[in-house]
């Protein structure tokens, strides 16, 4: 069965400094991977996703992710944080043959000016 | 650039009324879905739609809920007899293709309130 874990409900960082949300996934198969933001009364925008090509995936941004296999892991990264990035971040899996997206309880990232 | 929109952006049913989220998808997509997300909680995949068919649907999507693409544009969701525990945001989403390949672009949801 599929499922994601975001480890951190909340992160918070300075203006400038490195980003980190993190993301475990379960999957019987090899997963697509993505993730989405969501600005305040705003719709899921897709930041980047993971398809089974290369394991380092740019975004939107400045974002980028990287798939690894061995630790079950697609941790989103950016190097320096800007006001704008506050957000709410989802980790989703989707499985081969599935038409559906399992989402993970999401990062609130706040980002101190 | 095309966006998936939704109407309302808030609506707020007495319990036991029947309530009608609209959405209008993006318009070469293929593939329709609903999720919802209760205060606090995950979002929840509760529906796929193709070729005028359910093709995927939850545990959550109970006889209460049914979906429809009545004229080709418009993609509804109507819960026939709402529950409290049907308050929550309701995402509506479309796709060119399945959501193994590619991605699926959300509406800004319909915040769902049941009185």
């Amino acid at each position: 069965a599929q499922s994601v874990t975001q480890l951190d409900s909340h992160v918070s960082v300075s203006e400038g400094t490195p980003v980190l949300l993190r993301c475990n996934y379960s999957s019987s198969y090899s997963p697509s991977l993505f993730w989405y933001v969501q600005h305040p009364n705003k719709g899921l925008q897709l930041l980047l996703k993971y398809t089974s090509a290369a394991t380092l995936v740019k975004g939107i941004n400045g974002f980028e992710a990287e798939f690894k296999k061995s630790e079950t892991s697609f941790h989103l990264t950016k190097p320096s944080a800007h006001m704008s990035d506050a957000a709410e971040y989802f980790c989703v899996v989707s499985d081969p043959g599935a038409n559906n997206l399992f989402f993970g309880t999401g990062t609130r990232l706040t980002v101190i000016p | 650039e095309p966006e998936v929109t939704q109407t309302p952006s808030h609506q707020v049913t007495q319990m036991g009324q029947e309530v009608i989220l609209r959405c209008v998808p993006i318009s070469n997509h293929l593939y329709f879905y609903w999720y919802r997300q209760i205060l606090g909680q995950k979002v929840e995949f509760l529906v796929s739609f193709y070729n005028n068919e359910i093709s995927e649907k939850s545990e959550i999507f109970d006889d209460q809920f049914s979906v429809e693409r009545p004229d080709g544009s418009n993609f509804t969701l109507k819960i026939r007899s709402t529950k409290l525990e049907d308050s929550a945001m309701y995402f509506c989403a479309s796709s060119a293709v399945g959501t193994r390949n590619t991605e699926a672009f959300f509406g800004q949801g319909t915040r769902l309130t049941v009185v």
